[in-house]
């Protein structure tokens, strides 16, 4: 059974930049034929969709929002996928997730979720 | 992009009673809706897909109805466990984008 386990939690200084690793774990572990996709979701607020990528194409996709200072990267061969976002300010305090989608385009399995603060 | 706008923000209901939730897209996105249920402090977690379809395990009293821009999420006999928040989120097309959340209390 394939679980997604991200790092650890994380303080950063604002205008830092943070990197959270996504790890799929058990058999079959492998970003092959998967798309990981990446969603924030702020103390108390909801779930805000960030980008995805296609580990296959090597094709990222990112939400309008946030182009210029994410970044994220999987190789098909890897177990291991990161998601990069530079130029933290308080507003990027949120716990982040990663997912995998099925074939279908569902968000059925995600990562437990890792808390980024932003503080100086 | 794919605006979703999901109502109401907050409700209250007793146990037993039935519930919807609405989700209205910006444009047509056939049936390509997931909707999510998230319990505080909790990973959320895939309910229905494709608008209609229970995942594996989830409770029968939970249904999804809708397609085009307008779809309902309506829990029959609600009980205790059904405490959270749901989403609703669009995936026809990228950037994909998730409901603003429906807190649901008793």
């Amino acid at each position: 059974q394939v679980q997604l386990v991200q790092s650890g939690a994380e303080v950063k200084k604002p205008g830092s930049s943070v990197r959270i690793s996504c790890r799929a774990s058990g058999s079959g572990g492998s970003f092959n034929n998967y798309i990981i996709t990446w969603v924030r979701q702020a103390p108390g607020q909801g779930l805000e969709w960030m980008g995805r990528i296609n580990p296959m194409l090597d094709a990222p996709h990112y939400a309008q929002k946030f182009q210029g200072r994410l970044t994220i990267t999987a190789r098909a061969s890897a177990t291991t996928g990161y998601m990069d976002l530079s130029g933290l300010t308080s507003d990027d305090t949120a716990v982040y997730y990663c997912a995998r989608e099925t074939a279908s385009s569902w968000l059925r399995m995600w990562g437990q979720g890792t808390l980024v603060i932003v503080s100086s | 992009d794919i605006q979703v706008t999901q109502s109401p923000s907050s409700l209250s209901a007793s146990v037993g009673d039935r519930v919807t939730i609405t989700c209205q897209a910006s444009q047509d996105i056939s049936n390509y809706l997931n909707w999510f249920q998230q319990k505080p402090g909790k990973v959320p977690k895939l309910l229905i897909n494709d608008a209609s379809n229970l995942e594996e395990g989830v409770p029968s009293r939970f249904s999804g109805s809708g397609s085009g821009t307008h779809f309902t999420l309506t829990i029959t006999s609600l009980q205790p466990e059904d405490i959270a928040t749901y989403y609703c989120q669009q995936y026809d097309r990228l950037p994909r984008s998730f409901g603003q959340g429906t807190k649901l209390d008793i």
